[in-house]
């Protein structure tokens, strides 16, 4: 059962290059999240989309992007990555129930 | 008023002891109440929920007690072992809008 899967699992970026972190659900789950976690912030809700072909913006969009062509994929584009951007990044999906599954994160570090 | 406030930010328990945490939240409109937990290098997990018919409910030795008056909903755990060391973080939900709202953590460490 593999659930969510990031890809990649960590990633040192130079500032200004173009990063695509990958994500991939097998539960057929409709909704998907992108959060960033940061020590003292908690989970911030970046993107999220509640079904394939639809998007929506959450706490702290800027610099981000995502689309959704299917039920499984979910990817998140940093176009120009900036030191800010430092941080985990986590996709999660959730059932009709709001129970989130949480993939085990992408550590990305903008130099 | 979308905000859930935990506290507090860090625990530290002995082996055997009661930890509790606590979440508060404004949105009378919330209607279920996660608590997820975090080990390091992992994703959050659910550990147990609650919805605001209940006052309490019990799931081995962790515990949600809910007071729907106060407008507050705590996590506690019976005789905290070393293995339970982990952030925990409280959510809230309302109806129909599946973004959680989450409290900013917990890292609770229990000493052997």
């Amino acid at each position: 059962i593999a659930g969510i899967t990031q890809a990649p699992t960590s990633q040192i970026l130079a500032a200004g290059r173009r990063m695509t972190l990958r994500c991939t659900q097998d539960m057929r789950h409709n909704a998907m999240y992108w959060y960033r976690q940061d020590l003292g912030l908690g989970l911030r809700l970046i993107h999220y989309s509640n079904t394939a072909g639809t998007t929506g913006k959450g706490e702290v969009p800027d610099g981000y992007s995502v689309s959704r062509a299917n039920t499984d994929d979910f990817p998140l584009t940093l176009a120009s990555a900036v030191p800010s951007q430092t941080s985990v990044y986590f996709c999660a999906s959730s059932d009709m129930t709001g129970e989130l599954f949480f993939g085990e994160g992408s550590r990305l570090t903008v130099l | 008023q979308q905000q859930v406030k935990q506290s507090p930010q860090s625990l530290i328990v002995q082996k055997g002891g009661i930890s509790i945490i606590n979440c508060a939240y404004e949105n009378t409109a919330f209607d279920y109440f996660p608590w997820y937990q975090q080990f390091p290098g992992k994703g959050p997990a659910l550990l147990i929920a609650i919805r605001p018919d209940v006052s309490e409910k019990k799931e081995g030795r962790f515990t949600i007690s809910f007071n729907k008056s106060a407008k507050q909903f705590s996590l506690h755990i019976m005789d905290s072992q070393p293995g339970d060391s982990a952030t925990y973080f409280c959510a809230a939900l309302a109806g129909s809008n599946y973004q959680l709202i989450w409290g900013a953590g917990t890292k609770l460490i229990i000493k052997p």
